[in-house]
């Protein structure tokens, strides 16, 4: 089945430090979404990107939508404490299967202060 | 998402009990989801629904169930509880069309002992 493959797993950086992610896929993906998920809560939409080579940014956060079709990033500038949580890439397919969204294993962040 | 609200929120029981959990929106949206997060896993999908009384099986929904008798509710049961169903349970909401993001409910933290 379409998976994805995000890396990395987990990142431990310092406050003020950018951040960079990523996934990938074998399969081709016409919409790319990132989520963030705080302790105790569900997954939060971030940036949703539509069309392939799309850049977008939402404040500190600019998230792309690669031209393959295959991959988007998410990165983060100036990180501060607020930014500690799970980062989930999620993407969905077209025609029958536009409603399916397949997610990420994740990506845990930790800003040390 | 304050608008999709999932109850309980904790459930301690115990193997081969009947298991609902609830989830209610008032977004107004017509597809509703079940997922469920292991640690390491992401989010799997276990059921969908278009519309009232429409009952779609996801990726893994073997010993579950679910209803949805209104727009605005979708129903989740476990018939008999087993220890590896122990997990996070999200309910999501979207509308309809390809560019529809998934909004997700704070989630029930599910305990089969």
């Amino acid at each position: 089945g379409q998976q994805l493959n995000q890396s990395p797993q987990s990142m431990f950086i310092q406050e003020g430090e950018d951040v960079s992610m990523n996934c990938t896929s074998s399969s081709i993906f016409n919409t790319w979404l990132w989520y963030k998920q705080d302790p105790g809560e569900g997954p939060v939409l971030l940036i949703a990107l539509y069309k392939a080579g799309e850049l977008t940014s939402n404040g500190r956060l600019t998230a792309q939508f690669g031209i393959t079709r295959k991959d988007s990033f998410l990165n983060i500038s100036a990180s501060i404490p607020s930014d500690v949580g799970i980062y989930f890439c999620a993407a969905k397919g077209s025609g029958g299967s536009n409603y399916k969204l397949t997610f990420g294993k994740g990506t845990l962040l930790t800003v040390n202060p | 998402d304050a608008d999709v609200t999932q109850t309980p929120r904790n459930r301690i029981t115990k193997t081969g009990k009947r298991i609902m959990l609830e989830c209610s929106q008032t977004k107004g949206h017509d597809r509703m989801y079940w997922y469920r997060q292991d640690p390491g896993l992401g989010l799997r999908l276990i059921y969908y629904s278009f519309d009232v009384k429409d009952i779609n099986k996801g990726e893994i929904s073997d010993g579950y169930s679910v209803s949805r008798q209104a727009q605005a509710k979708f129903s989740l049961s476990l018939e008999s509880a087993i220890p590896n169903q122990t997990a996070l349970y999200f309910c999501a909401t979207s509308d309809v069309g390809q560019n529809q993001p998934q909004h997700f409910g704070d989630g029930t933290r599910l305990s089969i002992l």
